[in-house]
């Protein structure tokens, strides 16, 4: 069951470039948090988001929960070489509370330098 | 900055054989979960555990696969006959509260190998 879909699944651009990775779904998420992963690691949370339209900021990343809480999009700024890696957006439908939690399928982002 | 660790880093069994991965949660967390990626694919969530009870499981976690926390620090996944299709990373997680500033902290992962 995809009930998280992440777009593009993979993206190479060039260092300095702007970029936009989403996550979208049919069901009503209470929160969304962004992951990220690197190989042979363990996913580290990057934020969550919590209220519909909320905007986070974290240095050169901007993370956004869509009005009705089904989506969310991760901006990077002026992307730099230590920005690869794999981006995953992860949550709990409502229905399930926080039992049941849900990953999309990565966004392997490369910046060339 | 307390985590979660997760033992063994890597464990190599054949095929039918019980494998027991092991988990720390960090210490004041209260709630627990496992989940897997085979090479290449997504993470999927397997089980969740609170109050020495699982919460919710997944479709994937069928009578083949069990857990526990048999003392007051680990928390274990036990696949009782391993299959081939069992090959993946194991993640262990583990999260303070229950609401939807949930965060879960996740451990380095094991790597199940079944030969």
């Amino acid at each position: 069951t995809q009930l998280l879909e992440q777009s593009p699944q993979f993206l190479s651009i060039q260092e300095g470039e702007n970029l936009t990775v989403y996550c979208n779904s049919s069901s009503v998420f209470s929160s969304l948090q962004w992951y990220r992963q690197e190989p042979g690691e363990g996913p580290v949370l990057l934020v969550t988001v919590v209220t519909g339209g909320e905007v986070k900021k974290l240095k050169r990343l901007t993370f956004q929960f869509g009005d009705a809480r089904k989506d969310s999009s991760l901006h990077i700024t002026a992307a730099q070489p230590g920005d690869t890696g794999l981006y995953l957006c992860a949550g709990a439908p409502e229905l399930y509370n926080f039992n049941k939690f849900y990953f999309g399928s990565g966004t392997k982002l490369n910046v060339k330098p | 900055e307390p985590e979660v660790t997760q033992t063994p880093s890597h464990q190599v069994t054949q095929m039918g054989q019980e494998v027991i991965l092991r988990c720390v949660p960090i210490s004041n967390h209260l709630y627990f979960y496992w989940y897997r990626q085979i090479l290449g694919q997504k993470v999927e969530f397997l089980v969740s555990f609170y109050n020495n009870e699982i919460s919710e499981k997944s479709e994937i976690f069928d009578d083949q696969f069990s857990v526990e926390r048999p003392d007051g620090s680990n928390f274990t996944l036990k696949i009782r006959s391993t299959k081939l299709e069992d090959s993946a990373m194991y993640f262990c997680a583990s999260t303070i509260g229950w609401d939807s500033t949930n965060e879960q902290f996740f451990g380095p992962g094991t790597r199940l190998t079944v030969l």
